[in-house]
């Protein structure tokens, strides 16, 4: 079994400032990484994955996660943030290997990204 | 479609209603899952499938839910006798096949039982 911990629901920031939203899971087997991002009365979008090799992976709009594996945390970071990734943010992760559930996500409590002026 | 179409997009109904939410995965994709957004659980798992079949049914909450998929396409899920706590949006994803990622989600459907 998997399970993601999201320790912060809020976080506000001022625009053109840097971010980062943390991610740390746990899992008996090695596991496939994923942050996406909501907007309101909207469903999931892919920000970025991590599914093998170099552990510094880049995503759409800007941000970047770095999977570190004796840490077991997937860290979602901007170095400039703006008004429209206001959003809540989610880190979820799958089992690498074909089980019976395919490659279904479990997902953390996510974090609301909050820029402000 | 280009997306994962999910259908109605807001359901209000009494308690004791069955409800049926409909997802149209993006074509090609033969694994769909179904997950439900709510304020106390976050988000879950549901159920996955495979083509038609459905090798893992674990999240279903209760026998009150099931799911269908029929020509590998589009997936129904049902919720009979609804009660208040079944008040969530549900969201379908598709990917083009069980170990392919990522998920593609839809719009959801926000259900409110009142």
């Amino acid at each position: 079994a998997q399970s993601v911990t999201q320790l912060d629901s809020q976080v506000p920031v001022f625009e053109e400032a840097p971010v980062e939203l943390r991610c740390n899971y746990s899992s008996s087997v090695s596991v496939y990484l994923f942050w996406y991002v909501q907007y309101p009365n909207q469903g999931l979008q892919l920000l970025l994955k991590y599914l093998s090799g170099s552990t510094l992976v880049k995503g759409i709009n800007g941000f970047e996660a770095e999977f570190n594996k004796s840490q077991t945390s997937f860290h979602l970071r901007k170095p400039s943030v703006h008004i429209s990734d206001t959003a809540e943010y989610f880190c979820a992760v799958s089992p690498n290997i074909l089980t019976g559930g395919g490659n279904k996500l479990t997902f953390g409590t996510g974090t609301q990204l909050k820029v402000e002026l | 479609g280009a997306g994962v179409s999910q259908s109605p997009s807001n359901k209000v109904t009494e308690k004791g209603k069955d409800v049926e939410l409909r997802c149209d995965p993006i074509s090609g994709h033969t694994a769909l899952y179904w997950y439900r957004q709510s304020l106390g659980q976050g988000l879950e798992f549901l159920i996955y499938f495979q083509g038609n079949s459905a090798p893992d049914k674990s999240g279903l909450p209760s026998d009150r839910f099931s799911a269908e998929r029929t020509g590998g396409s589009v997936s129904t899920l049902t919720i009979q006798r609804t009660q208040q706590e079944d008040s969530a949006v549900y969201l379908c994803a598709s990917s083009l096949g069980a170990r392919d990622q990522p998920q593609h989600f839809g719009d959801g459907t926000r259900l409110s039982i009142l």
